[in-house]
Parts: structure tokens; sequence; C-alpha cells
């Protein structure tokens, strides 16, 4: 079946830090694939996609790339912030199905100390 | 702009009681859904509307039932509560169901719990 798999957290970096969050998918047919994030208190919001295999998703110093080849879509963002603390959850849909259905990993926790 | 709003955002229920999350949208979407999210298990799919009148089931419809009267409203009912059910509950909503758009917008959630 479809489904996403994220690093466990939580993940402690200090401020400035270069942070990955790895992401794998199992998927039938052609996956888009995309980066939500969870501030605390608030619904998720999305944070970058990708549509096609080789694209590259970038927000907010944030990017991910979309790798056939290795199944995955990994986060990374060069330096961050304390204000990047947050759950951050990788999506997969398909573009065969109907149902505008997204496939969520268990989300990954990312808290930055000053 | 409102967005995706929902009521109420805490809760708390004895097993057995009903209730209903109410869940409304003011951007005209035609794509409604409901979420589920437990600890280590991400987000998953309750049902799902694409448009008034219309609603299916996803993962985890059991113990869950909705309606769609309006574009605006997606309400979710609980109809005898259980303590499998203490969650917090996101309503989401999109433009369309084109899937590779990808871009659900987000209530800020409803926490539930059930004794």
């Amino acid at each position: 079946g479809n489904s996403v798999t994220q690093m466990e957290g939580p993940v402690t970096l200090s401020e400035e830090a270069f942070l990955t969050i790895n992401c794998t998918y199992t998927a039938t047919g052609y996956p888009s694939l995309f980066w939500y994030v969870q501030y605390p208190g608030e619904g998720l919001q999305l944070l970058l996609k990708a549509t096609k295999a080789d694209d590259k998703g970038s927000n907010k110093g944030f990017e991910a790339t979309y790798r056939k080849e290795t199944t995955s879509f990994h986060l990374e963002k060069g330096s961050v912030q304390v204000s990047d603390s947050a759950v951050y959850f990788c999506a997969l849909s398909l573009s065969s199905s109907n149902t505008g259905k997204l496939i969520f990993g268990q989300g990954t926790t990312l808290q930055v100390k000053p | 702009n409102a967005g995706v709003t929902q009521t109420p955002k805490f809760q708390v229920l004895k097993t057995g009681q009903s209730m209903t999350l109410q869940c409304a949208q003011d951007m005209n979407h035609e794509y409604m859904s409901w979420y589920r999210q437990d600890p280590g298990m991400g987000l998953r799919l309750i049902h799902y509307s694409v448009g008034a009148g219309i609603t299916d089931q996803g993962e985890v419809p059991n113990g869950y039932n909705v309606s769609r009267s309006t574009t605006e409203d997606f309400p979710l009912r609980l109809l005898s509560a259980a303590p499998s059910q203490t969650s917090v509950y996101f309503c989401a909503s999109s433009y369309s169901i084109i899937s590779n758009t990808g871009e659900l917008f987000f209530g800020e959630g409803s926490r539930l719990t059930v004794l």
C-alpha cells in the first residue's frame, strides 16, 4: 500500500545548526510530495511541495528534492531558528486518486534551542 | 479572512455521549475533510466531501457520521463516544479534489477527551 515514513523525533538542535528530516515513501503510480508544518496550538500549513521527480520545493529557507530513485523527500534547512520549532509532516497524494486524500507520515518534532 | 473555523476547541465527553464537531470555511472550497491526529500515527482521514450533498468514507470512518448540506459547513458527529475516540480532530478544505495540488487548509483543531 501507499505510505510515508519519517525519522523519529524529537530532533533537538541549537540555533543556526543544519537541519535534515528524513522522509521516504511507498506509492503506486507517481505521487506528489509535500511537507506540512504544525506550530504549537495551530493547524497544519503547507510548507513546500514537489509534483514530479527531481523537482525541488522550497519555502522560508527550507528545501526538499523529490528523489524517485531513492523514494525520498528529505527536508533540509541550512540554519535553523528558534521560531522553526514545530512538528513537520511529510505527505503524499496520488494523481490517480479521486479522493483528494493526503497520506501523512507520523510527524517529526523539531526543537531549536537558543 | 476566517479560513477554516472549528468549534469547540476543547471538549470532554463521557463514554456513550454524542456530540458534533463543527467546521465552516469561507473560501468557497469544494473539498472538505476530517482528520484525526494521534501520537506516533500522523493524521488519518475519517470522512471527506467533494461537494454539497456528497460524502464518502476515509481510512477510519467507524463511529463517525458526516453530512454536507452546504458548501460552507461539514460537521462531524460522534453518535456514541468511546475512549478510543480521544484525539485531536482537524477539519481541512481545498479548492478541488485535484490531488496533485496538495494544499489543504486546516482549522486549528478540536481536542476531544472521552472518559
